[in-house]
């Protein structure tokens, strides 16, 4: 079965510094990738996914992530952080047989001005 | 608007009671799913279904059900709360064209059972 791992569950980093949120996914195939970001009291919202092709994935408000297959990580930056990036981000992979994602715990960002 | 909507947005309950919560999309979507999300911002999905039929069930309580009238609506019913249920219910949708299509969440519906 396929699975995710954030290991960080925090991350503190101050507004302008960059940033990069570490995911780990175990599956022997190719999987999809996915990140969300859930600020407060919202939904999830997707910045970005992977397919297998160009390894580095541009998404939505500057984000960006870098897949690895030897390193089986999908890697979320951010060159500049803004104060509107404090929310919590979640990395998913979805298998081609499957009909649901697995998330990982979530990296909590924490933006100091 | 294309969106997920969801109500309530919020609900208190007692131990016991039955609540239900529904859920809408108006995407276009063949494929409906209902995730847990607890205190801690685990998430986990619970149920799933493509075109009114059930195609995921993970290992839930027998308390917990879905219903689905049509493709556009999944509604999720709790049969005598106890007070794990206590989380936010995320519903989402997306097309049935694969696994790499993305997954639009609606808002949530935050429980409280006391």
């Amino acid at each position: 079965a396929q699975s995710v791992t954030q290991p960080d569950a925090r991350v503190t980093v101050s507004e302008g510094a960059s940033l990069q949120l570490r995911c780990k996914y175990s599956y022997f195939g190719t999987p999809y990738l996915f990140w969300y970001v859930q600020y407060p009291r919202q939904g999830l919202q997707l910045l970005l996914k992977y397919y297998p092709g160009d390894p580095v994935v541009q998404g939505v408000n500057g984000f960006e992530a870098e897949f690895s297959k030897s390193n089986s990580s999908f890697h979320l930056r951010k060159a500049s952080v803004h104060w509107s990036d404090w929310a919590v981000y979640f990395c998913a992979v979805s298998i081609v047989a499957g009909n649901k994602l697995t998330f990982g715990i979530g990296t909590r960002v924490l933006v100091r001005p | 608007e294309t969106a997920v909507f969801q109500t309530p947005n919020y609900h208190v309950t007692q131990v016991g009671n039955e609540v239900s919560f529904n859920c809408k999309q108006t995407l276009g979507h063949d494929t409906m799913y209902w995730y847990k999300q607890d205190s801690k911002k685990l998430l986990k999905i619970m149920f799933s279904y493509n075109n009114k039929q059930l195609i995921v069930n993970e290992t839930v309580p027998r308390r917990f059900s879905p219903q689905s009238s049509d493709k556009a609506h999944l509604n999720l019913r709790i049969k005598s709360v106890e007070p794990e249920d206590s989380a936010v219910y995320l519903c989402a949708s997306r097309d049935w064209g694969g696994a790499q299509d993305t997954q639009y969440f609606g808002p949530g519906t935050r429980l409280l059972v006391l």
